[in-house]
């Protein structure tokens, strides 16, 4: 079975601290992204990857960055928490044929 | 700009109705449009479909594209209550990595 796994399903944080996202895929594809997901405004990019080391932005990356050292981890990282992130982030990664394996998402609640 | 758009954004029905889910697109490089069914965790795939008027069916699902027109429908009969989530339309294009993205989806609730 195709496996995307998030660290945290549910994180609460306080305005300003630094909280990092972590994501695993065990199906060896190049392709990684992280989306949030909102009420209403459906899923939106915020970074993916293409390759180790290799990030580029996607819609929204304004408050996040991203780190791909490994090829089956994708990173995305809040340098410092607002309370407009607070939001479900889910993690994706694909193969050649472009099909996308989520995880589970992360819930975030930055108070 | 590419762009997709799911109609009905939300959809009521008793069990055992039949619901017909709209995704319209414009997009640059398409190659293929993807279903996804949401209930309260991540997206789980449904259909992946490339060539117009090729039906596929799963079940009580089915789902068909017209690239000319620039559409697709998924088709649900005899709707269960476990059928209740939000369906995503998601258009693929051909070229770069960043190749999928999202409608904003079509929240369906099936009432016993």
């Amino acid at each position: 079975d195709v496996k995307v796994t998030q660290s945290s399903r549910y994180l609460v944080k306080r305005t300003g601290e630094k909280v990092f996202l972590e994501c695993v895929q065990d199906m060896d594809h190049e392709n990684m992204f992280w989306y949030r997901q909102d009420p209403g405004l459906g899923l939106r990019l915020i970074y993916f990857s293409y390759d180790v080391k290799m990030k580029e932005k996607g819609d929204i990356p304004e408050g996040y960055s991203v780190s791909r050292e490994k090829k089956e981890r994708f990173s995305l990282i809040l340098e410092s928490a607002s309370t407009n992130q607070t939001s479900m982030y889910l993690c994706a990664s694909s193969s050649d044929t472009g099909e996308l394996f989520f995880g589970e998402g992360s819930r975030l609640t930055v108070l | 700009e590419d762009k997709v758009v799911q109609s009905p954004l939300s959809l009521v029905v008793h069990e055992g109705d039949t619901v017909t889910l709209n995704c319209s697109y414009e997009v640059t490089n398409f190659r293929s449009l993807l279903w996804y069914k949401q209930e309260k965790k991540a997206p789980t795939f449904l259909f992946m479909l490339t060539s117009s008027g090729i039906e596929k069916k799963s079940g009580r699902l089915s789902s068909i594209l017209d690239k000319k027109e620039l559409f697709s429908i998924l088709n649900i009969t005899a709707t269960q209550t476990g059928d209740s989530a939000v369906y995503l339309c998601a258009p693929l294009k051909a070229t770069g990595a960043n190749n999928l993205f999202f409608g904003t989806g079509t929240r369906l609730t099936v009432i016993p």
